[in-house]
């Protein structure tokens, strides 16, 4: 069966420090990879999404960046936070080709004071 | 472009009463949707998703929904309302590529003893 790994769960970084979140997948092969922040209160916003390694689509401009350096990792940076950038980080993983249904990590809740 | 409005960013219902989350959707194509919940600070968990086939589709946890398409609408309902099943449930749909999810706002769900 498939899991996904997603790590920190939580993280208190001050601003202007980095930051790198870590997503993995296990079981499937070329998966299509996302990192969606969800800020209180407030619904999902894709952040990027992934359908190949090296392929990277942002949705939104900002500071924020992500990296696919192998087939099931996927990796979200940033190289000075902002205090905007709190929020609960969830990456998510579906099958390649067609709708499919997307599968969630535990999320990782960052705080950036 | 495709996109989902859920009426009521809270419901409160009793414990054993009807749950009813409504969610309308705009989409170019023929959609796919899927409904997902999320209890507090997990990752999203699916519960159903429509797909063209029948348009009652039951998922998991006694929930379902029903796909109308002269009301594009996608509700979910439960006859009766557990505690547990307070959480907060999103309603998103696919894009013709397969490759991204849009979510509504959330609606958070309460159930009273």
């Amino acid at each position: 069966s498939q899991t996904i790994h997603q790590w920190p769960a939580t993280l208190v970084q001050p601003v202007g420090s980095p930051l790198s979140l870590e997503c993995t997948v296990e079981g499937t092969s070329n998966p299509n990879l996302y990192w969606y922040r969800q800020a209180a209160g407030r619904g999902l916003q894709l952040l990027f999404y992934s359908v190949g390694i090296g392929q990277i689509s942002s949705e939104v401009p900002q500071n924020l960046s992500a990296s696919r350096p192998q087939d099931r990792q996927f990796i979200l940076s940033s190289k000075k936070l902002l205090l905007s950038d709190s929020g609960f980080y969830l990456c998510a993983w579906s099958r390649a080709g067609g709708r499919s249904p997307l599968h969630f990590g535990n999320g990782t809740r960052l705080t950036v004071t | 472009a495709q996109s989902v409005t859920q009426l009521g960013s809270h419901v409160s219902v009793s414990e054993g009463a009807l749950v009813l989350l409504r969610c309308k959707y705009s989409s170019s194509v023929p959609p796919y949707l899927f409904w997902y919940v999320q209890y507090p600070n997990q990752g999203l968990q699916l519960l159903l998703k429509y797909t063209s086939a029948a348009t009652l589709v039951k998922g998991i946890n006694g929930f379902e929904a029903e796909f109308k398409k002269s009301e594009t609408s996608f509700h979910l309902t439960k006859p009766s309302a557990h505690m547990s099943d307070a959480a907060e449930y999103f309603c998103a749909v696919s894009d013709s590529s397969g490759s991204r999810l849009t979510f509504g706002e959330g609606t958070q769900l309460t159930v009273n003893p």
